[in-house]
């Protein structure tokens, strides 16, 4: 039911790319994708609500391919702000509300 | 605008003893509010989340409980700790994405 991410893990250089990829085995409608730094809250990026969308935050990226239920995120020219866990999440309706189901998260550092 | 506050931000807490972890939610009215956990280096896990006062669904059976006593307020508590209940508890709350506070290290000691 969780989200498999990956990679689980990724090191970087200042400047270079990543890709991180998120996969259900549930039927999703929407993506969301969150960062969490080291001994924080996660904290919101974006969310993709249709198949095939794509969505832009600064440098970072995102697609979701709805038929395959896939999901990627592209961090471009990385930077150190950019170190930390990413978590995918969909939102599952139940009993007339809905609930956040988070993948199982990739840790990026980015050296300098 | 709205704000989650969670507290306290630190805890340490003996084995046996009690607890109670509160979340107040302010801007925003009948939020769906949500408890997370997460392990040390580990993923978040649903605990409980709630649509409204004295609405409570439970994902996973364990040492814990919540409650809602006000439409802002989502309370956590355990009558007694475990080791296994050491983690980051976040509270988080939506009215389309999630919003988390800023989260309580709990150390069962």
């Amino acid at each position: 039911q969780q989200p498999v991410q990956s990679p689980q893990a990724v090191i970087l250089r200042e400047g270079e790319d990543a890709v991180i990829n998120c996969s259900s085995s549930k039927a999703l409608y929407s993506v969301h994708w969150y960062r969490q730094k080291h001994g924080e809250a996660p904290v919101f990026l974006m969310i993709l609500l249709k198949g095939g969308e794509q969505k832009g935050h600064e440098k970072i990226s995102a697609s979701f391919n709805e038929k395959k239920q896939q999901s990627s995120l592209y961090l471009t020219a990385s930077q150190l702000s950019y170190s930390g866990t990413y978590f995918c999440a969909y939102r599952e309706v139940t009993s007339g509300t809905y609930k956040y189901i988070f993948g199982t998260g990739t840790r990026l550092k980015v050296l300098a | 605008s709205q704000t989650i506050h969670q507290w306290p931000a630190t805890l340490v807490q003996p084995v046996g003893s009690p607890l109670s972890l509160e979340c107040t939610v302010e801007g925003t009215s009948n939020p769906n509010l949500y408890w997370y956990r997460q392990a040390a280096g580990r993923g978040l896990q649903l605990l409980f989340y709630s649509v409204g006062i004295g609405q409570i669904s439970s994902e996973v059976p364990q040492n814990l409980s919540a409650s809602r006593p006000q439409d802002r307020q989502f309370i956590l508590s355990s009558k007694k700790l475990l080791l296994s209940d050491s983690g980051f508890y976040l509270c988080a709350w939506s009215t389309g994405e999630a919003f988390f506070g800023q989260g309580t290290r709990l150390t069962v000691v």
